[in-house]
């Protein structure tokens, strides 16, 4: 079965700073990709940063960057220089044969000025 | 810009009446999801449409359906909603489910209270 598990719920960071989502999954499939979503409080979902099983490279999209360690089966979320307009619900999801999205429990994350 | 959009943004229902959300998408991709939402929860999947071709979670109650009559459209339909329905309501889509590459794309929600 596979799984994708968020130890935090809820996190601080001040402004500037950079800060780490914790994410990790188990999974049998030999292919799968990991996604990280942003939901602010006005609820729509926002894709971020995609990292494939089989990348070499982490993935990176502007100030955001996934960590992944596959033999770890993590794949944390890096956001440098928080902004205020990052505090906001994060998901870490993962999708595997199935073709379905497969959701962790979500971190939120608040940047304090 | 290419999107998905859900309407309304707010639903408000009252309790056992009919009510159906919309969601349309100019991505033109093949594969639609709804998912119901509740407050500091993860995204559940409720059912997607490949194409015409309708897939049900196994636990999602028969108070909901689904349709889909052309690729840019689906309706989520919830026959009878009770006070456990409250929740937001979201619209995905994505070009193929076989590549795990490819993300989904979300509309914004509508997020349904009952009366």
């Amino acid at each position: 079965a596979q799984k994708i598990t968020q130890t935090q719920p809820g996190m601080f960071v001040q402004e500037k700073e950079a800060v780490t989502l914790d994410c990790t999954y188990d999974t049998s499939d030999p292919s799968y990709g990991l996604f990280w979503y942003k939901q602010p409080s006005s609820g729509e979902m926002i894709f971020l940063i995609y990292q494939g099983s089989y990348d070499q490279q982490n993935a990176t999209e502007g100030r955001y960057s996934l960590n992944f360690q596959k033999a770890r089966k993590s794949a944390n979320l890096v956001i440098s220089a928080s902004q205020l307009g990052d505090s906001a619900m994060y998901f870490c999801a993962m999708k595997g044969n199935t073709g379905k999205l497969i959701f962790g429990q979500g971190t939120t994350l608040q940047v304090k000025p | 810009d290419a999107m998905v959009i859900q309407n309304p943004r707010y639903q408000v229902t009252q309790f056992g009446k009919p009510v159906t959300l919309s969601c349309s998408q100019t991505l033109n991709h093949n594969v639609m999801y709804w998912y119901q939402q509740k407050s500091s929860q993860a995204p559940k999947l409720l059912f997607h449409y490949y194409d015409k071709d309708f897939n049900n979670e196994a636990d999602t109650p028969d108070n909901f359906q689904s349709r889909r009559p052309n690729t840019s459209f689906c309706f989520l339909d919830i026959r009878s909603p009770g006070l456990g329905d409250a929740a937001m309501y979201l619209c995905a889509t994505s070009s193929h489910t076989g590549y795990s590459n490819q993300p989904q794309h979300f509309g914004d929600g509508t997020r349904l209270s009952i009366l």
